[in-house]
């Protein structure tokens, strides 16, 4: 069975510009996350998705960032504009559909985002 | 809101050898999930060993064990015979159990990096 993937697992842009990290959870998961990790700094949450509908997004920075998950399957998270504090790495994760149980997250390897 | 706190930003151990990685959380609530979670370099985190709040029995996983004290809000790791293979950067991690909209969320705590020497 495939583990949550990411693509690109490297970006590097510059201020202003745009740049769209791309995750595919494992397959029949419904639910997807994501977070961020800015350096020397704790993993933080961004957002949930169950299936295709936003659970919880308390953790989006700003309107600069815009996650979708059209048909369920994979997601984007598009920065625009790209600032400097928005660089660091990216993770996605992603879970069966839980309930409220003590279920395990699985985590993709990361996107790095350096913003120059 | 919670939070959790890797006190250890660097800690080693000699390979076969027993160690103690730190983790404190501030919460609330009653009910609630604890997670250790494994960065091996160059790769994806997985999980190490899981504990839920209401049970009072440590969690253990082969050689990982935690000590959680839910009075002092304390949730460490025990690695017992480390091995190479253990050298990662680890963190503890918290989840509610109580519902709501933020039911999916992880807060993390810091990290702290394992140097295991042979």
């Amino acid at each position: 069975e495939a583990g949550v993937t990411q693509f690109p697992s490297h970006s590097v842009i510059e201020k202003g510009q745009t740049v769209t990290l791309r995750c595919d959870p494992i397959s029949g998961h419904d639910n997807l996350y994501w977070y961020r990790r800015v350096m020397g700094k704790e993993i933080k949450f961004l957002l949930h998705f169950v299936k295709e509908s936003k659970q919880d997004e308390s953790g989006m920075p700003n309107n600069r960032f815009l996650a979708e998950r059209t048909g369920g399957t994979y997601s984007t998270l598009k920065v625009q504009p790209a600032e400097l504090e928005d660089s660091g790495v990216y993770f996605c994760a992603s879970s069966p559909q839980p309930g409220q149980g003590i279920y395990e997250q699985y985590f993709g390897p990361g996107t790095r985002l350096t913003v120059t | 809101a919670q939070t959790v706190t890797q006190s250890q930003p660097e800690m080693s151990v000699q390979e076969a050898e027993t160690v103690t990685l730190s983790c404190t959380y501030d919460t609330s609530e009653s009910d609630y999930y604890l997670f250790w979670y494994k960065q091996p370099p160059s790769r994806q985190m997985i999980l190490v060993i899981r504990q839920e709040a209401y049970k009072q029995q440590n969690a253990t996983e082969n050689r990982f064990s935690v000590n959680f004290q839910k009075a002092a809000k304390s949730f460490s790791l025990k690695i017992s015979d480390s091995q190479l293979g253990d050298a990662a950067m680890y963190f503890c991690a918290y989840r509610s159990a109580s519902g709501g909209t933020s039911y999916g969320k992880l807060t993390f705590g810091q990290g702290t990096i394992l140097t295991v020497h042979p």
